[in-house]
């Protein structure tokens, strides 16, 4: 069974103040790594899809990488418009199409 | 890029009445559709995958027929909620993945109250 590990569960940074955050995995064969961000009330919004050990991924203050154990969601000096939380979820050659999500690291970034 | 709907955001019910969800992806043809459950601080919970045309594929422990599910066109499916009672207050969220790319877009959510 797939499984998911996402921590912290909370984090409150100050703004500019770096961190990572991480998502643990076990699967049987992974297909895919997917980040997201999501807002109180709302759904899951893409960031971004890692598919193998050694990929990285950047977009804005966000960069996401890969190992074959966990990948990491870096997060430098962020801003109050980054507190959300953020989901890590997987895609498994065994889960067929289902994605199997972490609880997420809520971020609180403060002035 | 591309947008799934949901409707409603929000609804309020009686318990014992029956709500539907609809989801649709507004600009791309999704030949399947996910429906999740979330409880508050909690991760979203795979209730069942329904592929445009079939019966949906329900996860263990969901009751089909209290979650009825539609895939009836590429562009639209819905979830019911029979019976409606108050613990089956939550957030639901489905996600529609595109048949050209493949890659998963998330709705907004729908927030189920029922009283």
């Amino acid at each position: 069974e797939d499984q998911v590990t996402q921590s912290p569960e909370a984090l409150r940074l100050q703004e500019g103040e770096s961190s990572s955050l991480n998502c643990s995995y076990t699967v049987s064969g992974l297909r895919g790594l997917f980040w997201y961000r999501q807002d109180p009330g709302k759904g899951p919004e893409f960031l971004f899809t890692l598919y193998s050990a050694g990929e990285e991924k950047e977009k804005e203050r966000l960069k996401a990488t890969l190992t074959k154990k966990e990948s990491f969601l870096h997060i430098t000096a962020p801003k109050p418009e980054d507190s959300a939380t953020y989901l890590c979820a997987v895609l498994s050659t065994g889960g067929g199409n289902k994605l199997t999500f972490g609880t997420g690291t809520q971020l609180k970034v403060e002035l | 890029g591309a947008v799934v709907s949901q409707h409603p955001s929000r609804v309020i019910c009686k318990s014992g009445t029956s709500v539907k969800i609809e989801c649709r992806s507004l600009d791309f043809q999704a030949t399947t559709m996910f429906w999740y459950r979330q409880f508050p601080k909690k991760s979203l919970m795979l209730m069942a995958t329904s592929n445009e045309g079939s019966k949906a594929t329900y996860e263990q422990g969901v009751e089909k027929d209290k979650f009825l599910i539609n895939h009836a066109s590429l562009t639209l499916s819905t979830l019911t909620v029979t019976s409606a009672h108050p613990e089956d207050s939550s957030f639901y969220i489905c996600s529609a993945a595109s048949g050209t790319t493949g890659e998963l877009f998330f709705g907004e959510g729908s927030r189920l109250t029922v009283l």
